[in-house]
């Protein structure tokens, strides 16, 4: 089945610190990826998005690039913001089988920005 | 404004007592489904559906039912809650394919004694 592999967190990082949340998938077939974002007290928000191979999602300065070749999808920002800190959930989502797109994610990482 | 909605936000209740949980949104999508969401475990399907009257389980549907009568409305029901089905749990939908965004309502925090 589809799975998704987060880096184990916390992570607390120093306002203007560069930001790297790992991102693996398991995928039957040929899977759309997402990072969402939750902050305190709220639901989940779509922060970027690539829906084949070599695609990059981009918003608000964060960046991830679809590469198959190591079924990743990492998570990066150059410059981190205390209002960045949240809970950052890598997911895919695959029509393949009988999944009908549902969303698969990973663990969340939490996302501690000091100032 | 476009958006999920999601009623109560929060609720305690008692184990055995039915309950259930509001969801609805004005987006006219299709898919709709209900998450779960445990520390550690990020979150998980419990319901979904892609239309009206077409319902179908995730892949922790134990303990709840839904219904899909209109195409707005994805009410989660708890028959007989146990404290195991304390958890936060969010509704989603989605128009389109399985690359469209999913769209999250607010959560609704639930403590079951």
């Amino acid at each position: 089945g589809n799975s998704v592999t987060q880096m184990e967190g916390p992570v607390t990082l120093s306002e203007e610190a560069f930001l790297t949340i790992n991102c693996t998938y398991t995928a039957t077939g040929y899977p759309s990826l997402f990072w969402y974002v939750q902050y305190p007290g709220e639901g989940l928000q779509l922060l970027l998005k690539a829906t084949k191979a070599d695609d990059k999602g981009s918003n608000k300065g964060f960046e991830a690039t679809y590469r198959k070749e190591t079924t990743s999808f990492h998570l990066e920002k150059g410059s981190v913001q205390v209002s960045d800190s949240a809970v950052y959930f890598c997911a895919l989502s695959d029509q393949g089988g009988t999944s009908y797109g549902k969303l698969t994610f990973g663990q969340g990482t939490i996302l501690t920005v000091h100032p | 404004e476009a958006q999920v909605t999601q009623n109560p936000r929060y609720l305690i209740t008692v184990t055995g007592k039915k309950l259930t949980v509001t969801c609805s949104q004005n987006m006219n999508h299709e898919y709709m489904s209900w998450y779960r969401q445990d520390p550690g475990l990020g979150l998980r399907q419990i319901y979904y559906s892609m239309n009206v009257e077409v319902t179908d389980k995730g892949d922790v549907p134990e303990g709840y039912k839904v219904s899909r009568k209109e195409k707005r409305n994805f009410p989660l029901i708890l028959e007989s809650p146990s404290p195991n089905q304390t958890s936060l749990y969010f509704c989603a939908s989605r128009s389109g394919g399985q690359g469209e965004t999913q769209y999250f309502g607010p959560g609704t925090r639930l403590l079951v004694l």
